[in-house]
């Protein structure tokens, strides 16, 4: 079964900084991969997403993503914070064949200091 | 485009009572999925549906946790009885046609249970 990590509970970043969270999963095959944001009270609204090509992926907010097949990683990446961006970040596997079913990590907190 | 719905937003009870949730997926969206998120966790699948039809309910606590979807269209998602542990965020989602996987989920705004 495929499981996702994602190493960092918190991270606090200053507005205007970039910001690096991290993803590693566990699959026995490429898997599809996917990061989501979720503020609080809110849904989870998907920011981008990799099933195959090209392993840079661009998103939505100015949020990019790079799948690295050796390192069993899906880091998301963003140049420039702000304070908008402070919010809950999941990021899931979903199983080639499995129906669409995802497997997400346990977030990452992000907070940005002004 | 209207969103997914849930109702109610937030809902207390004490352990033992039953309590039910309410899902309207955006119209059209053929799979319909519920989640539990446990404060401090991911988003854990319970059940998917493809129309009315269960595609996979492996996680769902059975002897507790109950959904259905009725039509094909709304579906419900109750537990009885509840428990302490199942104090968490409900999800629901919907993908347009198909199980396939690149359909995008789309998550409504969660119902908050607490269980005292």
């Amino acid at each position: 079964a495929q499981s996702v990590t994602q190493p960092d509970i918190h991270i606090t970043v200053s507005e205007g900084a970039s910001l690096e969270l991290r993803c590693n999963y566990s699959y026995g095959a490429t898997p599809y991969l996917f990061w989501y944001v979720q503020s609080p009270g809110q849904g989870l609204q998907l920011l981008l997403k990799y099933f195959s090509g090209d392993t840079l992926v661009q998103g939505i907010k100015g949020f990019e993503a790079e799948f690295k097949r050796s390192q069993s990683s899906f880091n998301l990446r963003k140049p420039s914070v702000h304070w908008s961006d402070a919010a809950e970040y999941f990021c899931a596997v979903g199983e080639p064949g499995g129906g669409n079913k995802l497997t997400f990590g346990t977030g990452t907190q992000l907070k940005v200091e002004l | 485009e209207a969103g997914v719905a849930q109702s109610p937003r937030y809902k207390i009870i004490e352990k033992r009572q039953s309590v039910a949730f309410w899902c309207n997926p955006i119209s059209g969206h053929a799979t319909l999925y519920w989640y539990q998120q446990i404060l401090g966790q991911g988003p854990k699948l319970l059940i998917q549906f493809q129309n009315n039809g269960v595609v996979d309910d492996s996680q769902l606590p059975k002897d507790r946790f109950s959904a259905e979807r009725l039509k094909g269209v709304d579906s419900t998602l109750k537990i009885q009885p509840a428990k302490l542990e199942d104090s968490a965020v409900y999800l629901c989602a919907s993908s347009p046609s198909g199980a396939g996987l690149g359909n995008e989920q789309f998550f409504g705004p969660g119902t908050r249970l607490t269980v005292l």
